[in-house]
Order: C-alpha cells, then structure tokens, then sequence
C-alpha cells in the first residue's frame, strides 16, 4: 500500500527556521517525483514545486523560488520542505503528494502538515 | 506560466441531479505527441487532502465511481457527476500538468441545493 505521512503541526515564530517531513512507504521512493503542495487557511491549492529523491533534482514554482527549499534522503524514504525564515504569510496547510511514475498527476497524498507562524 | 480558471466558484445542485463545472486553460495542454491533455481533477473534501478523480482529462482514477466523469480537450474542459449524492459535498480542483509550474485552477465549491 503507498502511503505518505508528513510530520506534525508547528508553531514558530516569524524568523524562525523550520523543516517539515513527507515519508513515503510501499513504492520506489527515489524514482517517483514528490510535490508539495500549499493550501493557505479557506484558499486554494497551490503549487510549490517538485523534487525527484533520486538525484534530488528538484523545481520550484516562480511564486516560491528561493522561498523555500525540498530536499531529499531516498535512504530513508523522506522528502522535506524547509524554511529558513518564516514570515506570518508562510502559514498554512502543505502537502506532499506523489506524482504517477512518469507522468505530473499526483496520485498519492500525505495527510498535511499545518504551520502556523505567529509572534 | 499556464494559468487555469474555473467556473464557477460555486455551485448547489440537488441530490440525483447533475453537477457540471469546467476549467479553461491559458494555452493547450495537449501533447500532440501522445494526443493526451495533461489536465486533471482532483475533489477535496473538508480537513481531507486532494483526491485525485480523473487524469488525462478523462481516464477515472481507480475506485472511482462512475458517475464522476471528464471531458474537453486543448483549452476546455468539464467535470460532470451524474446523479449527485450527499458524499459529493467538496471543493473540486483542476490542473494542468503540462509544463512546470503545475497550475490549479481556483476551486469550485460544490454544495446540495
């Protein structure tokens, strides 16, 4: 069975650094591209960008570029999105899902990790 | 970018009728190589995750039921669900995949009249 579990909620304050974790189980994790996807509290689906766990090649959305950072461990089957300053506008639900192998559709999805940032 | 707009934002249809909402996108999704729409539907539900409903603009995802269907091609498209049950209260999103970034449509809030 393919499952994604992402870490727990956070609180951090504005400044603060954080970094969030999607763990994948029953598929190849390093050769299916991981999304993460944001969803800011009563909005939409956005889309953040993607990572590939086997080379960690990874690309961003305009909106988020040089925002946020993905990362990989593909010897544990992790993938992470990162933060090295937190703003209040950073809060929200992100989720990690992944795409089909070979094609950009996202099939699986994790359960969610809410962020809030508040001082 | 592409950018994919819904219509509408919302809509209240009643139990056993049908629901239709549609998703245009900037440019063509459609790869003349493989003559696919990189385009999909996915339904959200509240304090769910997305649920992927229907890739390739048509092709249903596995266990879903059948009176959920996709149709369009190029620049528009349509998700219909026929025979509307209580279960079917979610927000749907479209998106195209295509060409990074990865675009969804705004949502369409589907509720019972």
């Amino acid at each position: 069975e393919v499952r994604l579990v992402q870490s727990g909620a956070e609180v951090r304050k504005p400044g603060e650094s954080l970094k969030i974790s999607c763990k994948g189980s029953g598929y190849s994790f390093s050769t299916n591209w991981i999304g993460w996807v944001r969803q800011m509290p009563g909005k939409g689906l956005e889309w953040m960008g993607i990572i590939y766990p086997g080379d960690s090649d990874a690309r961003y959305s305009p909106s988020f570029q040089g925002q946020v950072t993905f990362s990989a461990d593909k010897s544990i089957n992790t993938a992470y999105l990162q933060w090295s300053s937190l703003k209040a506008s950073d809060t929200a639900m992100y989720y990690c899902a992944r795409h089909r192998p070979g094609w950009g559709h996202s099939d699986y999805w994790g359960q969610g990790s809410l962020v809030t940032v508040s001082s | 970018d592409i950018v994919v707009t819904q219509s509408p934002d919302s809509l209240a249809v009643s139990l056993g009728e049908r629901a239709t909402m549609n998703c245009r996108s900037s440019q063509s999704v459609l790869f003349s190589g493989t003559n696919n729409n990189y385009f999909a539907w996915y339904q959200q539900k509240p304090g769910q995750p997305p649920k992927l409903l229907i890739y390739w603009a048509s092709t249903r995802e596995s266990g879903v039921p059948d009176r959920f269907s996709g149709s369009g091609s190029g620049t528009e498209f349509t998700l219909t669900i026929n025979n509307l049950q209580a279960e079917d209260v979610a927000v749907y999103y479209c998106q195209q995949y295509y060409d990074t970034p990865y675009t969804f449509g705004q949502g369409t809030k589907l509720e019972i009249k």
